[in-house]
């Protein structure tokens, strides 16, 4: 495996379910992205990780949880979503936090909340 | 004001012409900036960065800023109908804060 990498690429859950998106990155970059994409709105940034350490979380509801336990492994569970968090998510990777903008994605978990 | 601002588009150009993207951004003491590349049902990839004020160019692409104007912008001499994609520019450093800020993106179709 090459680049980052994230499973499953698709998903469609209830609203009662509790599901996970895993990412893995294979470049040995120290931090790790989660984005969410929806049609016609900008990539919004939700967490960041450094070296296994939480160094962002842009004000996204706790129904979503991230969990990163090594560098190269970034999960985001989730559970009681609802229909507006249906779009794509994609995980990103970067050398470090404090150079963010050369950022590699993967391609992303196509996520339908029914 | 949106942090980081272009024209949703669609931009048309012809093939073999030059396409032009142009992005602009609020807060002037923003450090770095880049252009992504995303296709339909694709994710983002890298395909520019710059980080002073001139032209940077790559290949077939040119980037262009001006941080007195808080101006970015891409440019893709000898269009090729592979460079239809959604160009999406984006901005780190915005309020002191180390992360990326993306504009909405400007599809480009390069017409044969």
């Amino acid at each position: 495996e090459t680049g980052v990498t994230q499973t499953p690429r698709h998903l469609v859950m209830g609203m009662t379910n509790k599901k996970s998106l895993k990412c893995e990155q294979h470049l040995g970059h120290n931090a790790m992205y989660w984005y969410k994409q929806s049609a016609k709105k900008p990539l919004e940034l939700m967490f960041v990780y450094s070296l296994e350490e939480r160094v962002e979380n842009n004000s996204v509801p706790s129904r979503f949880s991230p969990e990163c336990p090594n560098s190269s492994h970034l999960f985001l569970h989730l559970h009681t979503l609802q229909p507006e968090d249906s779009a794509l998510y994609l995980c990103a990777s970067s050398h470090s936090s404090a150079v963010a903008g050369e950022q590699y994605f993967g391609p992303g978990t196509r996520l339908t909340v029914t | 004001q949106k942090e980081v601002e272009q024209n949703s588009g669609p931009l048309s150009v012809p093939e073999g012409a030059i396409a032009s993207l142009n992005c602009t951004y609020s807060d002037r003491v923003s450090q770095s900036f880049f252009w992504y590349r995303q296709y339909s049902g694709k994710s983002p990839e890298l395909i520019m960065s710059i980080y002073s004020n001139g032209d940077k160019e790559d290949g077939r692409f040119t980037a262009q800023l001006n941080k007195a104007s808080q101006y970015v912008s891409l440019l893709i001499r000898d269009s090729q109908p592979s460079d239809s994609a959604t160009y999406l520019c984006a901005v780190n450093g915005i309020q002191g804060a180390q992360k990326l800020v993306f504009g909405q993106g400007t599809r480009l179709t390069i017409n044969p």
